[in-house]
């Protein structure tokens, strides 16, 4: 069965101090790795798709990689609106559609 | 209307209520999705349906019992629940078995 682990938890950061979340996963054949951001009472908003070990996809402050075992977040000089839950899911095939299987997200914070 | 929308945003109902969700997708997409958010746990995935057929039933308790009359909408019929079905209930859509999932805000349920 996949599993899907992010931490930490929770992540309070001063603005300008960059850090970096985990995501690691188990997959019998990984089809993809996806990470969202969630901010309160929204739905999940589509950052990055990752495929294979060694790809890197960056948008603004954001920074994504992957590795064989797990895949990596980073967050370069954050504002305050960075502040949200962040969410890691990987993909497997099913029927007609592809079935994610999430993690429990780490919830940022970045204070002034 | 752009990308995909729930309705309504909030539900409050009591355990011998029938009710519905509504979700429709303005992206085009064949596959649309039903997950189940609750406090603390990852999304679930309760439902898949690909080009209006439901390709994927997550053991889901027959008191949801998902419509998908075309490739735009998407139901959440709820009949009997139960106060721990309280959660947030999300749609998504997307086109192509390896390509993200969309999100639409969610409907924020809560059974008395």
């Amino acid at each position: 069965e996949d599993q899907v682990t992010q931490s930490p938890e929770a992540l309070r950061l001063q603005e300008g101090e960059s850090s970096s979340l985990n995501c690691s996963y188990t997959v019998s054949g990984l089809r993809g790795l996806f990470w969202y951001r969630q901010d309160p009472g929204k739905g999940p908003e589509f950052l990055f798709t990752l495929y294979s070990a060694g790809e890197e996809k960056e948008k603004e402050r954001l920074k994504a990689t992957l590795t064989k075992k797990e895949s990596f977040l980073h967050i370069t000089a954050p504002k305050p609106e960075d502040s949200a839950t962040y969410l890691c899911a990987v993909s497997q095939l099913t029927g007609g559609g592809n079935k994610l299987t999430f993690g429990t997200g780490t919830q940022l914070k970045v204070e002034l | 209307e752009t990308g995909v929308t729930q309705t309504p945003r909030h539900l409050v109902m009591g355990m011998t209520n029938k009710k519905s969700l509504k979700c429709e997708q303005h992206l085009g997409h064949n596959a649309m999705y039903w997950y189940k958010q609750s406090a603390k746990k990852p999304l679930e995935l309760m439902f898949v349906y690909n080009f209006k057929e439901q390709t994927e039933n997550n053991s889901v308790p027959s008191r949801f019992s998902p419509e998908c009359p075309n490739s735009s909408h998407l139901f959440l019929h709820l009949h009997t629940l139960q106060p721990e079905d309280s959660a947030l209930y999300l749609c998504a859509s997307n086109q192509g078995r390896l390509n993200e999932q969309f999100f639409g805000p969610g409907t924020r349920l809560t059974v008395l």
